[in-house]
């Protein structure tokens, strides 16, 4: 069965302080790897899609890389504005259509 | 990016009454859409394939006569709760994708359903 873990749930940073979202999965074939941000009470907004492995891709203060096992999200001196969860989804060789199945997500605040 | 235009954005409705939800893609055709529900700190959950033409595919678990959905063009899938209930009251999400090849789903901005 297909499973995509996130980690942390939660995240607090200071204005400033960089880190690292992680999504590992475990697939039978990867098609792809997308993040989405979410604020509350609205729907995903889409922020990135990965195909392979060692691919990266990089927006603003956020960058996007994945391996054959994870993709990180590295947020760079975060500001108040990127508070939000992160959701990180894949879609799988044996999934119909364009299927995705998501992570948890990690709930992101960061302090002014 | 695409849109994705859902409607209404909240709605409160009494138990045993029926409430509709609508997704449009607003400047492209889908003939996929897919149905999310996600109740409050959790992620999104799967509740089903919208196929615009043919039958929707619902996942394990998702009852079929409550929830009922039509994809009736290229550009609406609606959501249909039947006979709601206060364990209904949700988050409903719609998304869509440009094609059928891999690429990024679009997401509508979510239905707040509270069934009092």
């Amino acid at each position: 069965e297909d499973q995509v873990t996130q980690s942390p749930e939660a995240l607090r940073l200071q204005e400033g302080e960089s880190s690292s979202l992680n999504c590992s999965y475990t697939v039978s074939g990867l098609r792809g790897l997308f993040w989405y941000r979410q604020d509350p009470g609205k729907g995903p907004e889409f922020l990135f899609t990965l195909y392979s492995a060692g691919e990266e891709k990089e927006k603003e203060r956020l960058k996007a890389t994945l391996t054959k096992k994870e993709s990180f999200l590295h947020i760079t001196a975060p500001k108040p504005e990127d508070s939000a969860t992160y959701l990180c989804a894949v879609r799988t060789i044996k999934a119909a259509g364009n299927k995705l199945t998501f992570g948890g997500g990690t709930r992101v605040l960061v302090k002014p | 990016g695409a849109v994705v235009s859902q409607h209404p954005s909240w709605v409160i409705c009494k138990s045993g009454t029926s409430v509709k939800i609508e997704c449009r893609s607003l400047d492209f055709q889908a003939t996929t859409m897919f149905w999310y529900r996600q109740f409050p700190k959790q992620s999104l959950m799967l509740m089903a394939t919208s196929n615009e033409g043919s039958k929707a595919t619902y996942e394990q678990g998702v009852e079929k006569d409550k929830f009922l959905i039509n994809h009736a063009s290229l550009t609406l899938s609606t959501l249909t709760v039947t006979s709601a209930h206060p364990e209904d009251s949700s988050f409903y999400i719609c998304s869509a994708s440009r094609s059928k090849v891999n690429t990024e789903a679009f997401f509508g901005q979510g239905t707040r359903l509270t069934v009092v």
